[in-house]
């Protein structure tokens, strides 16, 4: 089956650095990244969509000055969280989506934890 | 634009017995309704999902889910609990085929031996 992964799995930071998550559809060409931003006990909230090539289109209230994403290729996609604060600290999850027939399936990566200090 | 509900945060059943994990969805057009799985710092694992067909749905796990146009919900069930089963589960939905999905808050699912 299709397979996302995301690198790192975890990661601590001080506050004011940046941090690159990497996103990385294995075994497939994904047309479309998403990325997920999931709080404590709370559901996952889409922050941006991406397609390869193209500048990303962000949610509203998600700044896309702070948190960059990049989709250089079909199966790979960064998401960098600059200036990372406290409140940064969260679950981060990426999606990577193929269309077939113009229905959208979406595969989903193992997450990648952030702690800011 | 769409939006799910899951109105418990929290499910208990004893192993052995039927579950059930609420979903209710509004959408514009035709749902497409999924449910995923998540377990401690994992990702999400794909269920199943409805389109279109039966309204009865079967997934992994041995999970199912009934689509109820007129009440607008997409419940999960299973017929017989496994402590294995205790996890946080996502309902969500999209109201085209090709915009990304929107997730409930998830429900809490403890199965107690």
């Amino acid at each position: 089956g299709a397979v996302v992964s995301q690198h790192p799995s975890w990661v601590i930071c001080k506050s004011g650095t940046s941090v690159k998550i990497e996103c990385r559809s294995l075994d497939f060409q994904a047309t479309t990244m998403f990325w997920y931003r999931q709080f404590p006990k709370q559901s996952l909230m889409l922050m941006a969509t991406s397609n390869e090539g193209s500048k990303a289109t962000y949610e509203q209230g998600v700044e896309k000055d702070k948190f960059l994403i990049n989709h250089a290729s079909l199966t790979l996609s960064t998401l960098t969280v600059t200036s990372a604060h406290p409140e940064d600290s969260s679950f981060y999850i990426c999606s990577a989506g193929t269309s077939t027939g113009g229905r959208l399936t979406q595969y989903f990566g193992p997450g990648t934890r952030l702690t800011v200090l | 634009a769409q939006s799910v509900a899951q109105p418990e945060d929290q499910v208990n059943v004893a192993e052995g017995n039927p579950l059930t994990v609420k979903c209710t969805y509004s959408v514009s057009g035709n749902p497409y309704l999924f449910w995923y799985v998540q377990y401690p710092n994992r990702g999400l694992q794909f269920l199943l999902k409805y389109i279109t067909g039966d309204n009865l749905v079967k997934g992994s796990y041995g999970f199912e889910a009934e689509f109820n146009k007129s009440q607008t919900s997409f419940h999960l069930k299973k017929p017989s609990a496994l402590v294995s089963d205790s996890a946080l589960y996502f309902c969500a939905v999209r109201d085209t085929g090709n915009t990304p999905l929107v997730f409930g808050k998830g429900t809490r699912l403890s199965v107690i031996a």
